[in-house]
């Protein structure tokens, strides 16, 4: 098992850019979400899934798109690159089926994003 | 609006020395997530917490978790060197969706 895999590591982008994070999980897990994480303030949840097509915002979703077509894979799409989305991104995946830990988390190793 | 709080933000401790880490939150919620994080490195799952009174305890590391009060604690004990990193709280957001919700993070340091 990869758990759950993010490409690219690494990102520099310039304003107005726009990109793709990917995102994938071989766990078979129902439920994956992006966050995003900046100095002081812990981790941010942009988009959440809870199922192949189904997504939903959550608390930054503005500038970003998500879409789930397969139960594998989250992409999130930053539409119009800007300095304020210069940040790491943890994609994250839990099972979401019923049981006692449904909703624990397990993250990718994250993608640094710069935007210039 | 379900808020999570955690403090200290940063803690620098001596080697051998106990302290522990608080966690708040401020809406209803029965399950609760400790993380940690390395400099540079992905989220690692520590402990869940998934009933009032619950204590789960690993190594030197020992969490609680109190739902009436709406309290988690992370307790040290004898700390050493390879402890240094951040340690998240998460909780989830309501009972039907599932969202969990991260507080700020605790940097941990611990020093010879």
């Amino acid at each position: 098992n990869a758990g759950v895999t993010q490409t690219p590591k690494f990102q520099v982008l310039k304003t107005g850019q726009s990109m793709t994070l990917q995102c994938a999980q071989d766990m078979n897990h129902e439920y994956m979400s992006w966050y995003r994480q900046d100095p002081g303030m812990g981790l941010r949840l942009i988009h959440y899934s809870v199922g192949a097509g189904i997504t939903d915002q959550g608390e930054v979703p503005n500038g970003y798109n998500v879409s789930r077509s397969t139960t594998e894979d989250f992409p999130l799409r930053l539409l119009s690159a800007a300095p304020s989305q210069t940040s790491v991104y943890f994609c994250a995946s839990s099972p979401g089926t019923s049981g006692r830990n449904r909703d624990e988390q397990f993250f990718g190793p994250g993608t640094r994003l710069t935007v210039l | 609006e379900l808020k999570v709080e955690q403090n200290p933000l940063f803690l620098s401790m001596q080697e051998g020395k106990n302290y522990t880490i608080y966690c708040n939150y401020s809406t209803t919620s029965d399950r609760l997530y400790w993380y940690r994080q390395d400099p540079g490195k992905s989220l690692e799952s520590l402990f869940v917490l998934l009933s009032n009174g619950a204590v789960k305890q690993e190594g030197r590391l020992m969490a609680s978790l109190d739902t009436k009060a709406r309290l988690s604690t992370l307790h040290i004990t004898a700390a050493v060197h390879d402890l240094s990193a951040t340690y998240f709280c998460a909780v989830v957001r309501s009972y039907n969706t599932d969202k969990l919700i991260f507080g700020t993070g605790t940097r941990l340091q611990v020093f010879p």
